[in-house]
């Protein structure tokens, strides 16, 4: 069935730091991807997403590049913030009996540091 | 205006009680979700209603009774509450067609002792 595998975290990082989150995904065609951010105690919100291969998504100083070679779509922001603090979900929406099902992976959680 | 709004945030009880908790949304969605979330952070889809209909049922103990009065409305019902069932509860709505978004509310967290 379809799955998305995201890096285990926590990941910490001082401010001002490269940040890359992995994400891999197993579907059969070209689904959309997306990622979503949970900010402590909060629910989820659309960070960005990426319709079809080659689409590079991108919000807030985040992007994600929808990479069908090698069925990824790793997420990355050049210099983190305190801010962005929060957990991040890849997702991958699905339509089956002609209803959407979204898939989220486990969730990595990031903590910046100052 | 809060776009997915969840009754209540909290709530704690004693094992074996009955509780609901309630979702409203006003953005014109025609499907909504309830999704649970562990202490882990691990997002499961519960249950999934188009148009007042249940189209998505996931295993799911019969405890759990999902019940749509209208599309704007979205409850959950548990019955015989166990320990196990702490966790988050997030409700969450979109259009039936689209891109396909997802907008969550902002949780109840449900604390079985």
């Amino acid at each position: 069935g379809d799955s998305v595998t995201q890096m285990e975290g926590p990941v910490t990082l001082s401010e001002e730091a490269f940040l890359t989150i992995n994400c891999t995904y197993t579907a059969t065609g070209y689904p959309s991807l997306f990622w979503y951010v949970q900010y402590p105690g909060e629910g989820l919100q659309l960070l960005l997403k990426a319709t079809k291969a080659d689409d590079k998504g991108s919000n807030k100083g985040f992007e994600a590049t929808y990479r069908k070679e090698t069925t990824s779509f790793h997420l990355e922001k050049g210099s983190v913030q305190v801010s962005d603090s929060a957990v991040y979900f890849c997702a991958l929406p699905r339509n089956s009996g002609g209803y959407q099902k979204v898939t989220f992976g486990t969730g990595t959680k990031l903590q910046v540091i100052p | 205006d809060t776009a997915v709004s969840q009754t209540p945030k909290y709530l704690v009880t004693q094992m074996g009680n009955d509780k609901s908790i309630k979702c409203e949304q006003n953005l014109g969605h025609d499907t909504m979700y309830w999704y649970k979330q562990d202490s882990k952070k691990f997002l499961k889809i519960m249950f999934s209603y188009n148009n007042k209909e249940l189209i998505i049922n996931e295993t799911v103990p019969n405890r759990f009774s999902p019940k749509s009065p209208d599309k704007a409305h979205l409850n959950l019902h548990i019955n015989s509450l166990e320990l196990g069932d702490s966790a988050v509860y997030f409700c969450a709505s979109r259009l039936q067609v689209g891109t396909g978004e997802l907008f969550f509310g902002e949780g109840s967290r449900l604390t079985v002792l």
